[in-house]
Protein backbone atom coordinates (compact mmCIF):
# COMPACT_ATOMS: atom_id res chain seq x y z
CA UNK A 1 0.00 0.00 0.00
CA UNK A 2 1.89 3.03 -1.40
CA UNK A 3 0.75 6.24 0.70
CA UNK A 4 3.04 8.69 -1.09
CA UNK A 5 3.62 8.43 -4.70
CA UNK A 6 6.03 9.79 -6.78
CA UNK A 7 5.11 8.70 -10.28
CA UNK A 8 7.64 10.16 -12.61
CA UNK A 9 10.59 7.70 -12.04
CA UNK A 10 12.73 10.39 -13.83
CA UNK A 11 12.52 13.95 -15.81
CA UNK A 12 14.59 15.74 -17.62
CA UNK A 13 15.00 20.08 -17.75
CA UNK A 14 17.04 22.24 -19.58
CA UNK A 15 19.46 24.66 -17.52
CA UNK A 16 17.70 27.84 -16.79
CA UNK A 17 14.11 26.52 -17.30
CA UNK A 18 11.72 25.24 -14.32
CA UNK A 19 11.37 21.91 -13.41
CA UNK A 20 8.26 20.69 -11.20
CA UNK A 21 8.18 17.08 -9.44
CA UNK A 22 4.91 15.96 -8.66
CA UNK A 23 3.83 14.24 -5.60
CA UNK A 24 0.33 12.13 -4.56
CA UNK A 25 -0.93 11.04 -1.22
CA UNK A 26 -3.28 8.59 -0.10
CA UNK A 27 -3.47 9.15 3.42
CA UNK A 28 -5.81 12.29 4.57
CA UNK A 29 -4.40 12.10 8.09
CA UNK A 30 -1.10 13.56 6.66
CA UNK A 31 -0.84 17.34 7.91
CA UNK A 32 3.11 17.41 7.18
CA UNK A 33 4.93 17.12 3.93
CA UNK A 34 8.70 17.52 2.94
CA UNK A 35 10.78 17.61 -0.19
CA UNK A 36 14.36 15.86 0.30
CA UNK A 37 17.12 15.40 -2.26
CA UNK A 38 19.67 12.87 -2.58
CA UNK A 39 22.82 12.10 -4.18
CA UNK A 40 24.03 8.95 -4.58
CA UNK A 41 25.93 6.52 -1.78
CA UNK A 42 24.84 9.87 0.62
CA UNK A 43 21.85 10.68 3.11
CA UNK A 44 18.99 12.63 2.08
CA UNK A 45 19.37 16.65 2.41
CA UNK A 46 16.13 18.64 3.79
CA UNK A 47 15.09 20.98 1.06
CA UNK A 48 11.53 22.48 1.75
CA UNK A 49 8.61 21.37 4.36
CA UNK A 50 5.23 22.35 4.30
CA UNK A 51 2.59 21.84 6.55
CA UNK A 52 -1.39 21.05 5.74
CA UNK A 53 -2.59 24.69 6.85
CA UNK A 54 -1.07 26.45 4.18
CA UNK A 55 -0.81 25.63 0.63
CA UNK A 56 2.26 27.05 -0.67
CA UNK A 57 5.85 27.75 0.92
CA UNK A 58 8.95 29.33 -0.50
CA UNK A 59 12.89 29.32 -0.01
CA UNK A 60 14.99 31.06 -2.81
CA UNK A 61 14.51 28.61 -5.85
CA UNK A 62 12.55 26.59 -4.21
CA UNK A 63 8.56 26.53 -3.97
CA UNK A 64 6.26 23.74 -2.57
CA UNK A 65 2.24 23.92 -3.39
CA UNK A 66 -0.09 21.37 -1.40
CA UNK A 67 -3.35 20.81 -2.86
CA UNK A 68 -5.12 19.06 -0.16
CA UNK A 69 -8.49 18.36 -1.92
CA UNK A 70 -6.59 16.84 -4.85
CA UNK A 71 -4.27 15.16 -2.28
CA UNK A 72 -1.42 16.34 -4.59
CA UNK A 73 2.06 18.73 -3.43
CA UNK A 74 4.92 19.73 -6.23
CA UNK A 75 8.15 21.10 -5.69
CA UNK A 76 9.08 23.65 -8.03
CA UNK A 77 12.94 24.47 -8.79
CA UNK A 78 13.17 27.67 -10.66
CA UNK A 79 15.54 28.25 -12.56
CA UNK A 80 17.29 25.05 -12.76
CA UNK A 81 20.78 24.36 -12.21
CA UNK A 82 22.80 21.22 -13.05
CA UNK A 83 23.94 20.90 -9.14
CA UNK A 84 20.38 20.23 -8.67
CA UNK A 85 20.17 16.90 -10.75
CA UNK A 86 20.12 14.26 -8.03
CA UNK A 87 16.62 11.79 -6.78
CA UNK A 88 13.84 13.98 -5.19
CA UNK A 89 11.78 12.64 -2.43
CA UNK A 90 8.79 13.56 -1.24
CA UNK A 91 7.84 12.22 2.70
CA UNK A 92 4.07 12.94 4.54
CA UNK A 93 3.48 12.75 8.24
CA UNK A 94 0.10 12.34 10.32
CA UNK A 95 2.04 13.41 13.38
CA UNK A 96 2.33 17.17 12.89
CA UNK A 97 5.66 16.37 12.53
CA UNK A 98 8.86 15.15 10.74
CA UNK A 99 9.00 12.06 12.62
CA UNK A 100 7.57 8.75 11.35
CA UNK A 101 7.81 9.69 7.76
CA UNK A 102 6.28 8.10 4.50
CA UNK A 103 8.11 8.29 1.45
CA UNK A 104 7.70 8.27 -2.12
CA UNK A 105 9.99 6.19 -4.50
CA UNK A 106 11.67 8.91 -5.95
CA UNK A 107 11.92 10.93 -8.82
CA UNK A 108 15.42 11.23 -10.47
CA UNK A 109 16.40 14.55 -11.85
CA UNK A 110 18.50 15.51 -14.63
CA UNK A 111 18.95 19.09 -16.01
CA UNK A 112 21.06 19.23 -19.16
CA UNK A 113 23.51 22.54 -20.04
CA UNK B 1 23.25 16.12 6.61
CA UNK B 2 26.70 17.74 8.62
CA UNK B 3 26.17 16.59 11.86
CA UNK B 4 24.46 13.30 11.79
CA UNK B 5 27.39 10.79 11.95
CA UNK B 6 27.08 6.88 10.92
CA UNK B 7 29.66 4.08 11.19
CA UNK B 8 30.53 2.18 9.40
CA UNK B 9 29.46 3.43 6.00
CA UNK B 10 29.94 -0.21 4.48
CA UNK B 11 29.52 -3.11 6.23
CA UNK B 12 29.65 -6.87 4.61
CA UNK B 13 28.32 -9.54 6.91
CA UNK B 14 28.46 -13.67 5.77
CA UNK B 15 24.34 -14.96 6.38
CA UNK B 16 24.23 -15.81 10.32
CA UNK B 17 26.33 -13.00 11.32
CA UNK B 18 25.32 -10.27 13.60
CA UNK B 19 25.68 -6.53 12.26
CA UNK B 20 25.96 -3.24 14.10
CA UNK B 21 25.43 -0.22 12.78
CA UNK B 22 25.83 3.22 14.99
CA UNK B 23 24.33 6.97 14.50
CA UNK B 24 25.52 10.19 16.54
CA UNK B 25 23.13 12.49 16.55
CA UNK B 26 23.46 16.35 15.66
CA UNK B 27 24.59 18.04 18.42
CA UNK B 28 21.66 19.07 20.96
CA UNK B 29 19.45 16.78 19.12
CA UNK B 30 17.84 14.07 21.11
CA UNK B 31 15.40 12.39 18.95
CA UNK B 32 16.73 9.77 16.70
CA UNK B 33 15.32 7.45 13.81
CA UNK B 34 16.23 4.75 11.64
CA UNK B 35 15.33 4.39 8.31
CA UNK B 36 15.72 1.66 5.27
CA UNK B 37 16.18 2.36 1.74
CA UNK B 38 16.25 -0.84 -0.45
CA UNK B 39 17.20 -0.82 -3.88
CA UNK B 40 15.41 1.20 -6.47
CA UNK B 41 12.62 1.88 -3.41
CA UNK B 42 11.90 5.00 -0.72
CA UNK B 43 12.78 5.21 2.68
CA UNK B 44 10.91 2.84 5.12
CA UNK B 45 10.76 4.48 8.91
CA UNK B 46 12.01 1.52 11.47
CA UNK B 47 12.30 3.24 14.81
CA UNK B 48 11.73 6.46 16.58
CA UNK B 49 13.58 6.48 19.82
CA UNK B 50 14.59 9.28 22.64
CA UNK B 51 17.28 8.96 24.99
CA UNK B 52 16.92 5.68 26.37
CA UNK B 53 13.22 5.10 25.39
CA UNK B 54 12.02 3.45 21.73
CA UNK B 55 8.77 5.50 21.63
CA UNK B 56 7.79 4.05 17.83
CA UNK B 57 9.01 0.96 16.57
CA UNK B 58 6.31 0.08 14.23
CA UNK B 59 8.38 -0.24 11.47
CA UNK B 60 10.93 -2.91 12.78
CA UNK B 61 10.57 -6.34 11.86
CA UNK B 62 9.85 -8.28 14.68
CA UNK B 63 12.89 -10.77 14.80
CA UNK B 64 16.09 -9.94 14.53
CA UNK B 65 16.22 -6.41 14.45
CA UNK B 66 16.76 -4.01 17.50
CA UNK B 67 17.82 -0.57 18.37
CA UNK B 68 18.88 1.37 21.39
CA UNK B 69 19.51 4.88 22.17
CA UNK B 70 21.66 4.97 25.35
CA UNK B 71 22.18 7.69 27.74
CA UNK B 72 25.45 7.50 26.88
CA UNK B 73 27.07 6.89 23.59
CA UNK B 74 25.49 6.48 19.88
CA UNK B 75 22.16 4.66 18.87
CA UNK B 76 22.57 1.20 17.71
CA UNK B 77 20.61 -0.75 15.47
CA UNK B 78 21.39 -4.41 15.99
CA UNK B 79 20.18 -6.96 13.49
CA UNK B 80 21.01 -10.66 14.23
CA UNK B 81 21.53 -13.74 12.10
CA UNK B 82 21.31 -11.72 9.25
CA UNK B 83 20.14 -12.99 5.48
CA UNK B 84 20.65 -11.71 2.10
CA UNK B 85 17.04 -9.88 1.67
CA UNK B 86 18.62 -7.70 5.11
CA UNK B 87 21.26 -5.91 2.12
CA UNK B 88 20.24 -2.40 1.94
CA UNK B 89 20.92 1.36 2.67
CA UNK B 90 20.21 2.13 6.76
CA UNK B 91 19.75 5.71 7.90
CA UNK B 92 19.92 7.70 10.69
CA UNK B 93 17.98 10.68 11.64
CA UNK B 94 17.75 13.21 14.49
CA UNK B 95 16.01 16.09 15.43
CA UNK B 96 15.54 18.29 18.23
CA UNK B 97 12.07 17.70 19.04
CA UNK B 98 9.03 16.63 18.14
CA UNK B 99 6.10 19.08 15.97
CA UNK B 100 7.37 20.92 13.28
CA UNK B 101 10.92 20.13 13.57
CA UNK B 102 12.74 18.56 10.30
CA UNK B 103 14.58 15.67 10.73
CA UNK B 104 18.15 15.45 9.22
CA UNK B 105 19.64 12.28 8.04
CA UNK B 106 23.07 11.41 7.95
CA UNK B 107 25.35 9.33 4.76
CA UNK B 108 23.72 6.14 5.58
CA UNK B 109 25.35 2.55 6.63
CA UNK B 110 25.38 0.20 3.52
CA UNK B 111 24.65 -3.63 4.71
CA UNK B 112 25.89 -6.37 2.39
CA UNK B 113 25.25 -10.04 3.08
CA UNK B 114 26.69 -12.60 1.32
Amino acid sequence: DQQVKQNSPSLSVQEGRISILNCDYTNSMFDYFLWYKKYPAEGPTFLISISSIKDKNEDGRFTVFLNKSAKHLSLHIVPSQPGDSAVYFCAASAQQGAQKLVFGQGTRLTINP
Amino acid sequence: NAGVMQNPRHLVRRRGQEARLRCSPMKGHSHVYWYRQLPEEGLKFMVYLQKENIIDESGMPKERFSAEFPKEGPSILRIQQVVRGDSAAYFCASSRGLSGNTIYFGEGSWLTVV
